[in-house]
């Protein structure tokens, strides 16, 4: 399966600890995405990379948040001291480097904060 | 603020009908629409692109795309009970510096489909 991966797909973790998730893309596609989806809503922007650089990331992205993707390659997102209001499903997807930004989706993370 | 706005519903139809979905965009620059299909739990599922007014048909569903109106639509023919997700809109639109690179997505609608 050479779709998009995503690890852990499940987190539960304690108010104040930090987080890592790591997302693999599919192989050619030089464009990645994460998003944050909450019950009934859309998938909501979080940040995109180009190859190696953070091209844009979401005003609603507080400092406690951050991604990096060192190699152009995999991706991870790390959210520090974390919050009940993070618990969500983390989702990440990745598009082929063309004008068209038809994105596919790993099968997220879900990540729970008690 | 971009925004994309679909109906929420739930949206009921018998398997075997037809169903429509609806989506409103508010970014008159956009070029690229799709329609994602999301199982409960499951992640987004990319189901239709469209780029030019008019329809776009891949064997039961439909989407239908007006710039002038800002508006795309879904038609699931012969709806079937594994039909029933919902479906999101999604709308690639530009940030300040003129790159269109983002997905804007609308809230979904939920489908249901009846036996």
């Amino acid at each position: 399966d050479t779709g998009v991966s995503q690890d852990p797909r499940h987190k539960i973790t304690k108010r104040g600890q930090n987080v890592t998730f790591r997302c693999d893309p599919i192989s050619e596609h030089n464009r990645l995405y994460w998003y944050r989806q909450t019950l009934g809503q859309g998938p909501e922007f979080l940040t995109y990379f180009q190859n190696e650089a953070q091209l844009e990331k979401s005003r609603l992205l507080s400092d406690r948040f951050s991604a990096e993707r060192p190699k152009g390659s995999f991706s991870t997102l790390e959210i520090q001291r974390t919050e009940q209001g993070d618990s969500a499903m983390y989702l990440c997807a990745s598009s082929p480097i063309t004008g068209i930004t038809e994105a596919f989706f790993g099968q997220g993370t879900r990540l729970t904060v008690v | 603020q971009k925004e994309v706005e679909q109906n929420s519903g739930p949206l009921s139809v018998p398997e075997g009908a037809i169903a429509s979905l609806n989506c409103t965009y508010s970014d008159r620059g956009s070029q690229s629409f799709f329609w994602y299909r999301q199982y409960s739990g499951k992640s987004p599922e990319l189901i239709m692109s469209i780029y030019s007014n008019g329809d776009k048909e891949d064997g039961r569903f439909t989407a239908q795309l007006n710039k002038a109106s800002q508006y795309v639509s879904l038609l699931i023919r012969d709806s079937q009970p594994s039909d029933s997700a919902t479906y999101l809109c999604a709308v690639n639109t530009y940030n300040s510096g003129g790159s269109n690179y983002k997905l804007t997505f609308g809230k979904g609608t939920l489908l249901t489909v009846n036996p």
